[in-house]
């Protein structure tokens, strides 16, 4: 069926430290994927996004990489920060539906 | 202007209320979508709208009522809810339905008492 899912529920890491948040996606129709992070009491907030055409895109300090053999999207973040602490969100677009599919979520936590 | 703007930010009402969430952005965006976030869970699609027509409802209760007066503005009408209503209303545009650009506002923390 339809589902986006992310492996772990909490991600913890140091400050300074890369972090990678993982995305396992199950509709091979979906051809756009987005993520986002959360912070308490706010709207998802866009960090990247990258179509089905390609494998990598690389922003400030974020890359996605996707992987549609295995149906897989990471979210990597270089020298993590604070900031950086978050629910963070995959998401995938299922073949010009307008239908914008939201994983469980990954929470990120910085130690200092 | 690069937001989505939505108003009230809180809202308490009784079941027996009728209110409505407004939602707004002028990015030029034609589509635009309601969901749904329960606490710590991912925002769930409730409604689009694509070019001011409704486009998908995922099978919402009639107690929520969208409406697309304009390409700009998006409100949500709500009457006699329940308490497991209450949630984070969260208003998203895109350029087109299903295209790149999907933005959110900050949403409106609404609770059914």
């Amino acid at each position: 069926g339809e589902s986006v899912g992310l492996h772990l529920p909490t991600l913890s890491v140091q400050e300074g430290d890369n972090s990678i948040i993982n995305c396992a996606y199950s509709n091979s129709a979906s051809d756009y994927f987005i993520w986002y992070k959360q912070e308490s009491g706010k709207g998802p907030q866009f960090i990247i996004d990258i179509r089905s055409n390609m494998d990598k895109r690389q922003g400030q300090r974020v890359t996605v990489l996707l992987n549609k053999t295995v149906k897989h999207l990471s979210l990597q973040i270089a020298a993590t920060q604070p900031g950086d602490s978050a629910v963070y969100f995959c998401a995938e677009n299922i073949g010009h539906t307008g239908k914008l599919i939201f994983g469980q979520g990954t929470t990120l936590q910085v130690k200092p | 202007d690069t937001e989505v703007t939505q108003t009230p930010k809180h809202l308490v009402m009784g079941m027996t209320n009728k209110k409505s969430l407004k939602c707004e952005q002028h990015m030029g965006h034609r589509a635009m979508y309601w969901y749904k976030q329960k606490a710590k869970k991912p925002p769930e699609l409730m409604f689009v709208y694509s070019y001011e027509k409704l486009s998908i409802n995922e099978s919402v209760p009639s107690r929520f009522s969208p409406e697309c007066p304009n390409s700009s503005l998006l409100n949500l009408h709500l009457h006699a809810l329940q308490p497991e209503d209450s949630a984070l209303y969260l208003c998203a545009s895109s350029q087109e339905e299903g295209t790149d650009g999907y933005t959110f506002g900050s949403g409106t923390r609404l609770t059914v008492v």
